[in-house]
Parts: C-alpha cells; structure tokens; sequence
C-alpha cells in the first residue's frame, strides 16, 4: 500500500471549513484514498473514501487530485465535536488490513 | 441499530491468565478483524475472518487465537496473557474485502499485570 504524508496538527475555528490535506504521490491505479478519524477513547470512525472522483456525503466531501497524488478531506462547518486525530490511509483493492500512520490532529477552537 | 459491540471495555488480568475478548457486530457483514493500538505503532492487524470459519492471520498473530463458529461474533483470546499484550483492542467489521470501509467498535482496554 502506498504510504501518506499529512500535517501532525492543524487548527481551525468552529463553524469554518476544515480542510485536511494528504500527499499519496505513490498511489497506483487501484489504490482507494480513505478517510477515518479518532475522537480520544473512542474506535476509528470511517468518514469517506474515493478513487478517482470527488466524493461527498454526510459527515465530509473528498477532493483527488487528477494525477491521485494528493487528496483533501474537507469538513464544511467544523464543530467542536470534530477534534479529533484524522487518518488518511490507501488501500488497495481486496487488502484486507488498514495501514493508519500518525494522521492529523485536528482541534476545534470555539 | 447496535452496529458493532465489544466487551469488556475494560479488563485488568495477571500474566500467564487466559482472557477473552468479545466482539459482536448486528450488520451481517462477512468480514471481521481484530486490531491491537499501541503508542508509537498505530493500528496493526492481529487476525482477521472472511466467513464464519475462515480465519487468517495478520501482521502480528503470535499470542492470539480467534475462531468465528457464527458470522455476528469474532472472539479474541489471549491463551497465556503477558505484559507485551497490554494494549487498546478494537474489533472492526466490513461488507467485504473489496472497496468496503471496516467499522470499528469502541474498543476494550486490557492490562496485563
């Protein structure tokens, strides 16, 4: 699996967009991108994941780059409830564990 | 909807002692896995089940057994416990292997003294 390359922390305003990024420039072409978070005593909740196209759903929208070597994961009106650790992780088609690297700590200021 | 269940939360056990570690998911889903989260290592797969009696082993399976007679419950047992296995358990589940995000339980945080 290719390996990802975030910020270890970042901060962001409540009610602001959160824009989360991550460099997977050795992706290959059947790697998905995917998003999970960690909120402190708490398992890894799964945000999103894409392949090629912009995704969106309920919790975050995911931007890919057209070249798959970076990926934006954006909250669009960050509450406090999001501070938490952000993990961007590639994942092969059909592998079966998730590698998680140190991710982003992201904190919510009021 | 209960999703995904482990239990104990917690568990505080002495070398050498049997444990077991109870997971139990309501989606039906095919796949189950079983991570073990440590300072400095981040999430690593210990076992990890396609089916109901299908196993495999992870990345770190030694000190670990598991067995899944029935598809909702994926038990982890550490037979002789020792201290290298104090660590936060996370029991995960999926639809499938191929392009389907895992669900993590909250969790069961043991001691091994």
């Amino acid at each position: 699996d290719a390996k990802t390359t975030q910020p270890p922390s970042m901060d962001c305003a409540e009610g602001r967009a959160a824009n989360l990024p991550c460099n997977h420039s050795t992706i290959s072409g059947n790697e998905y991108v995917y998003w999970y978070r960690q909120i402190h005593s708490q398992g890894p909740q799964y945000i999103i994941h894409g392949l090629k196209n912009n995704e969106t759903n309920e919790m975050a929208s995911l931007i890919i780059t057209e070249d798959r070597k970076s990926s934006t994961l954006i909250l669009p009106h960050a509450t406090l409830r999001d501070t938490a650790v952000y993990y961007c992780i590639v994942r092969g088609e059909g592998a079966q564990k998730l590698v998680f690297g140190q991710g982003t700590r992201l904190t919510i200021n009021p | 909807d209960a999703g995904i269940t482990q239990s104990p939360r917690y568990k505080i056990t002495e070398t050498g002692r049997q444990v077991t570690l109870m997971c139990h998911q309501t989606w039906s889903h095919s796949y189950m896995f079983w991570y073990r989260q440590d300072l400095g290592h981040g999430l690593r797969l210990i076992y990890y089940s396609a089916a109901a009696d299908i196993t495999d082993k992870g990345e770190v399976p030694d000190g670990y057994v598991v067995s899944r007679s029935k598809t909702e419950n994926f038990p982890l047992t550490l037979e002789s416990a020792t201290r290298s296995q104090t660590s936060v358990y996370f029991c995960a589940s999926s639809k499938g292997a191929t392009n389907q995000p895992q669900h993590f339980g909250d969790g069961t945080r043991l001691s091994i003294l």
